[in-house]
């Protein structure tokens, strides 16, 4: 069954460092999604991407972040210069269209020291 | 403003109880999904759905849309289905707006 893969499954990084998380969506979805959840809170929205760019993006997605799809299969999500409160899961997502299901990958736990 | 609100928080069941978690959703979502999370965080998804009901195994989810409530349940519970069950709406583009989750314990 097709799914989508996020590496690494565990990054830890010193304050300030650039990060890049990795997603492979499943290969005949349009639409990614990066979500983030905090230990112990609900999963919350990033950012949306459809045909090539940004189609929406929540007020924690702000300068530090950015998405891109490099190739014909990666999606990636860089932060510039990490803090302590951005520790947490990330989670890429993918889906065919905008009306259907969308599919998880298994996170990606960022630890920033 | 939580535009999704699920019920309960926690839940602990025998093995073999039927169990039900609802999740009432606002304005503006137009189907639900249904998610699992286990303790080491990967998420699945087990239902979307957008009117009537939809079975898979012992697992059964209802959908309101009058009422904009929604119902997951699960039959013949067992220690394997302990893991946190989140429900979620999508926007107008797509993205989800996720539930507090209800952390579901099943002792045999």
């Amino acid at each position: 069954e097709p799914e989508v893969t996020q590496t690494p499954s565990h990054q830890v990084t010193q304050m300030g460092q650039e990060v890049i998380l990795r997603c492979v969506p499943i290969s005949n979805h349009l639409y990614f999604y990066w979500y983030r959840q905090i230990l112990g809170q609900k999963v919350e929205f990033l950012v949306s991407f459809y045909n090539n760019e940004i189609s929406e993006k929540s007020e924690i997605f702000d300068d530090q972040f950015s998405v891109e799809r490099p190739d014909g299969s990666n999606f990636t999500l860089k932060i510039r210069s990490t803090k302590l409160e951005d520790s947490a899961m990330y989670f890429c997502a993918s889906r065919e269209d905008g009306n259907t299901e969308a599919f998880f990958g298994q996170g990606t736990r960022l630890t920033v020291v | 403003k939580n535009e999704v609100e699920q019920s309960p928080q926690n839940l602990t069941a025998q093995e073999g109880e039927f169990i039900t978690i609802n999740c009432s959703y606002s304005v503006g979502i137009s189907a639900l999904h249904w998610l699992q999370q286990h303790p080491g965080g990967g998420i699945v998804s087990l239902f979307m759905l957008s009117s009537g009901k939809k079975k898979h195994g012992r697992l059964i989810a209802t959908i309101n849309i009058q009422e904009k409530h929604s119902s997951l349940h699960i039959t013949a519970s067992h220690p394997r289905d302990s893991a946190v069950y989140i429900c979620a709406g999508p926007r107008s583009q797509g993205n989800l707006i996720f539930g507090k989750g209800t952390k579901l314990s099943v002792k045999p």
